[in-house]
């Protein structure tokens, strides 16, 4: 299986400020199709994990422009500014280029 | 709008068989995608399940793969997950979702199941 690492595993924020997580996979993400499906993730206290990020750097529907990924192969970063209230909660990476697809271990943002 | 619920018992013993219900609105399961089951374990580890296709094809997690079942009924636009022989460290918070090649883009909220003598 694709082992999928973030981090780090917390991470304190001001309100208005910038912060960065990394996720890194076992294997390099790449799909023989040469496309690389990585997606990030938050999921908000008390509700479902929603789609942030799709194939490393595009936004989901309706997604702030506040939150860019980059990376390629097998290290990756999803980057955050001016971070709101609404942003907190935890963040996931998650691969689905090699079955089983896999998640990270999860990186929960808090306000400092 | 696409929207998912899952329903279904939050207790079951352990060694008996968990079956969970994904309910689909907005979309029909057999125009396109993979239908997942997800879970969300205590301490924030998730793990993808399994899915059954629009085509009613399913793929499954190796780590699961001889407890696992997962079917449909395309009358009631609705997918199914069983796993049996369920012990303590199948309690999670379970979710069903729509995988494309967006990744996992619409999810159920989630029920939480607890496997208890």
């Amino acid at each position: 299986d694709v082992v999928m690492t973030q981090t780090p595993v917390s991470l304190s924020v001001s309100l208005g400020g910038q912060v960065s997580i990394s996720c890194r996979s076992s294997q390099s993400l790449v799909h023989n199709n040469g496309n690389t499906y990585l997606s990030w993730y938050l999921q908000k206290p008390g509700q479902s994990p929603q789609l942030l990020i799709y194939k490393v750097s595009n936004r989901f529907s309706g997604i702030s422009d506040r939150f860019s990924g980059s990376g390629s192969g097998t290290d990756f970063t999803l980057k955050i500014s001016r971070v709101e209230p609404d942003d907190l909660g935890v963040y996931y990476c998650g691969q689905g280029t090699q079955y089983p697809w896999t998640f990270g271990g999860g990186t929960k943002l808090e306000l400092k | 709008e696409i929207q998912l619920q899952e329903s279904g018992p939050g207790l079951v013993k352990p060694s008996q068989s968990l079956s969970l219900t994904c309910s689909v609105t907005g979309y029909t399961i057999t125009s396109g995608y993979d239908w997942s089951w997800i879970r969300k374990f205590p301490g924030n580890k998730m793990e993808w399940m399994g899915y059954i296709s629009n085509s009613g094809s399913t793929n499954y997690n190796p780590s699961l793969k001889i407890r696992i079942s997962i079917t449909r009924d395309t009358s009631k636009n609705q997918f199914f997950l069983q796993l049996n022989s369920v012990t303590t460290e199948d309690t999670a918070t379970y979710y069903c979702a729509r995988m494309g090649i967006k990744g996992f883009a619409y999810w159920g909220q989630g029920t939480l199941v607890t496997v208890s003598s």
